[in-house]
């Protein structure tokens, strides 16, 4: 099957500096990446849809400015969360669709202290 | 507004015996249905899914699910459960001209008792 790779799985960053996670469709072209946040013992909450050379649609809820999504190629979508606060301690996952299914990345915890 | 409800937040069962997990969906129309099962530093990987047709649908490592319209469920089952199956599992529903978005039920913690 579709591999999905995520970098890194875990970070620990202090309050108010910004962290880039990387979501990589390692062998298939991904027009539409999504990009996920899940609370302990929670479910997945959808944050953002990220299209390829294309501005991300962020859900009702989320802060775009916070949440910087970039799309550049079809293998490639950042997650970077600005001035990150304790709050924004979770564990992010992020998934690219292909031929009709979404493949999901292994996740990176966020810690922020 | 659509929603998915995953009724059971933990279910043990022992090695061996039956398994069934709920999920129910709220949706004027049929939606496309998914389980996804989730182990610890894994990726979220995908059972099966239901688009139309044969509503009972056959899935990876043994597992299926039905869906019925008339009670907008869709729930997971497996014959002999193993310890290897222990994991959350998540109900998942596609909505149409949703743009291939997912929504999730809260999950189900499986454990598995030898």
């Amino acid at each position: 099957g579709a591999v999905v790779s995520q970098h890194p799985s875990r970070v620990i960053c202090k309050s108010g500096t910004s962290v880039k996670i990387e979501c990589r469709s390692l062998d298939f072209q991904a027009t539409t990446m999504f990009w996920y946040r899940q609370f302990p013992k929670q479910s997945l909450m959808l944050m953002a849809t990220s299209n390829e050379g294309s501005k991300a649609t962020y859900e009702q809820g989320v802060e775009k400015d916070k949440f910087l999504i970039n799309h550049a190629s079809l293998t490639l979508s950042t997650l970077t969360v600005t001035s990150a606060h304790p709050e924004d301690s979770s564990f992010y996952i992020c998934s690219a669709s292909g031929a009709g299914e979404q493949y999901f990345g292994p996740g990176t915890r966020l810690t922020v202290t | 507004a659509q929603s998915v409800t995953q009724p059971d937040i933990h279910i043990t069962v022992s090695e061996g015996a039956s398994l069934e997990l709920r999920c129910n969906y709220s949706y004027g129309a049929t939606p496309y249905l998914f389980w996804y099962v989730q182990s610890p530093g894994q990726g979220l990987q995908l059972l099966l899914k239901y688009f139309s047709g044969d509503t009972l649908v056959q899935g990876i490592k043994g597992f299926e699910a039905e869906f019925k319209r008339s009670q907008s469920s869709f729930n997971l089952r497996k014959p002999s459960v193993h310890w290897s199956d222990a994991a959350e599992y998540f109900c998942a529903v596609a909505f149409t001209g949703g743009g291939n978005k997912l929504t999730f039920g809260t999950g189900t913690q499986l454990k598995v008792e030898l």
